[in-house]
């Protein structure tokens, strides 16, 4: 289930189940959103992106949804495997196309159990 | 090329040292980023570099130093830090006027201890 709180929102799924990750964004005006994977200790690793002019995009066992009129941003994983565990964080592009930065969201850990 | 290299993945300064923290990309990208990230949080920005130049400076202290020696490489230089600035300091690069769907590529990071 789904726990948030003082502590990072964990999500846990069985090996093999699909997992839905969810990510409420807060500028409306947002053009461009990209989802990372975060492995203990290391970098945020991209994972699928997608621009405000698309409402889904799908990569290989990863799709993006993305629904402007709540501002609500979703990655779901099919057929998860024990390598999938990790942190995943939404992040959005105020401006999009520019050296702008992004600014994150606070992240779910997502833990497969076997 | 498609990586951004920092070094060194992990240093411990005291509150009187001056340290600095590197980073390199070779793809090209003409902007350049340093982000502060403390455990169990998401990454914060702290300095944009483009084209070189300082463009976003988000109030970070001055102990704090950026530089961009050239197109390639980025710095950040540590002086008179507190143990509070202890994180995970990550370096990312992108085209500065990106087409569709080009992305941000980040660093491993230094994982910086204060002392």
């Amino acid at each position: 289930g789904e726990s948030v709180g003082l502590h990072l929102p964990t999500l846990s799924v069985q090996e093999g189940d699909n997992s839905i990750i969810n990510c409420a964004y807060s500028n409306s005006a947002s053009d461009y959103f990209i989802w990372y994977k975060q492995e203990s200790g290391k970098g945020p690793q991209f994972i699928i992106d997608i621009r405000s002019n698309m409402d889904k995009r799908q990569g290989q066992r990863v799709t993006v949804l993305l629904n402007k009129t709540v501002k609500h941003l979703s990655l779901q994983i099919a057929a998860t495997q024990p390598g999938d565990s990790a942190v995943y964080f939404c992040a959005e592009d105020p401006l999009g196309g520019g050296a702008d930065g992004l600014t994150f969201g606070k992240g779910t850990h997502l833990i497969i159990q076997p | 090329d498609t990586e951004v290299t920092q070094t060194p993945k992990h240093l411990v300064m005291g509150m009187t040292n001056k340290k600095s923290l590197k980073c390199e990309q070779h793809m090209g990208h003409r902007a350049m980023y340093w982000y502060k990230q403390k455990a169990k949080k998401p990454p914060e920005l702290m300095f944009v570099y483009s084209y070189e130049k300082l463009s976003i400076n988000e109030s970070v202290p001055s102990r704090f130093s950026p530089e961009c020696p050239n197109s390639s490489l980025l710095n950040l230089h540590l002086h008179a830090l507190q143990p509070e600035d202890s994180a995970l300091y990550l370096c990312a690069s992108s085209q500065v006027h990106r087409g569709v769907l080009d992305g941000y590529t980040f660093g491993s990071g230094t994982r910086l201890t204060v002392v």
